[in-house]
């Protein structure tokens, strides 16, 4: 089954607000955590990535956190811009291989 | 640079036709992998290939699908005898080695549709 579940199918924010994406996961022995955007109609592509053994890794306007206690990962972005609406997967690797499992995805609904 | 070409775009079939999607990956990378997406779903992984080699086909049906990624030319994902269920948006990603960090780069998809 799925390795990596996500708590909410749509977010809507306010355009210069922070978002939050939330995502469990359930496999211990993955390698690493990503988080991908896909916008309409288009290819997911690849936002940032968190190694199993950080907590906390910083990109441009956007962080990622990872509780291990949990199994949470979490996908901050800074400011949001209408351009950040999409749907945001997490996603998890592990197996050696670039074996990348994805969860089901949320909706991020900037509001203008 | 070229980034992954997936064609065709759009493709329509009646049942029991055959479809082949293609997809050529990033000028330099040997490792691809095909994924199948249902509307409003995530990506479920299908195959992962190298030049010549299926490495993990876990995730294909057993029957009507597979997948080649010759020495020369694009990576085939052909799809026999299709039916309804088969619609989907079918993605190529492509990596240029293992041991990566799950930075996998992406078409833009194929969408088969199945009347």
């Amino acid at each position: 089954g799925e390795s990596v579940g996500l708590h909410l199918p749509t977010l809507s924010v306010q355009e210069g607000d922070n978002s939050i994406i939330n995502c469990a996961y359930s496999n211990s022995a993955s390698d690493y955590f990503i988080w991908y955007k896909q916008e309409s109609g288009k290819g997911p592509q690849f936002i940032i990535d968190i190694r199993s053994n950080m907590d906390k890794r910083q990109g441009q306007r956007v962080t990622v956190l990872l509780n291990k206690t949990v199994k949470h990962l979490s996908l901050q972005i800074a400011a949001t811009q209408p351009g950040d609406s999409a749907v945001y997967f997490c996603a998890d690797l592990s197996g050696g291989y670039q074996k990348v499992t994805f969860g089901t995805g949320t909706k991020l609904q900037v509001i203008p | 640079n070229a980034g992954v070409m997936q064609n065709p775009r759009h493709l329509v079939r009646r049942r029991g036709q055959e479809a082949r999607l293609r997809c050529s990956p990033v000028k330099g990378h040997s490792h691809v992998y095909w994924y199948r997406q249902l509307p409003e779903e995530g990506l479920k992984f299908m195959v992962y290939l190298q030049k010549e080699n299926i490495i993990d086909e876990s995730g294909m049906p057993k029957e009507r699908f597979s997948a080649e990624f010759p020495k020369e030319g694009p990576s085939i994902l052909r799809i026999q005898q299709v039916v309804r269920g088969d619609s989907a948006a079918y993605f190529c990603a492509s990596s240029p080695s293992v041991g990566g960090t799950g930075e996998l780069f992406f078409g833009e998809g194929s969408r088969l549709t199945v009347l």
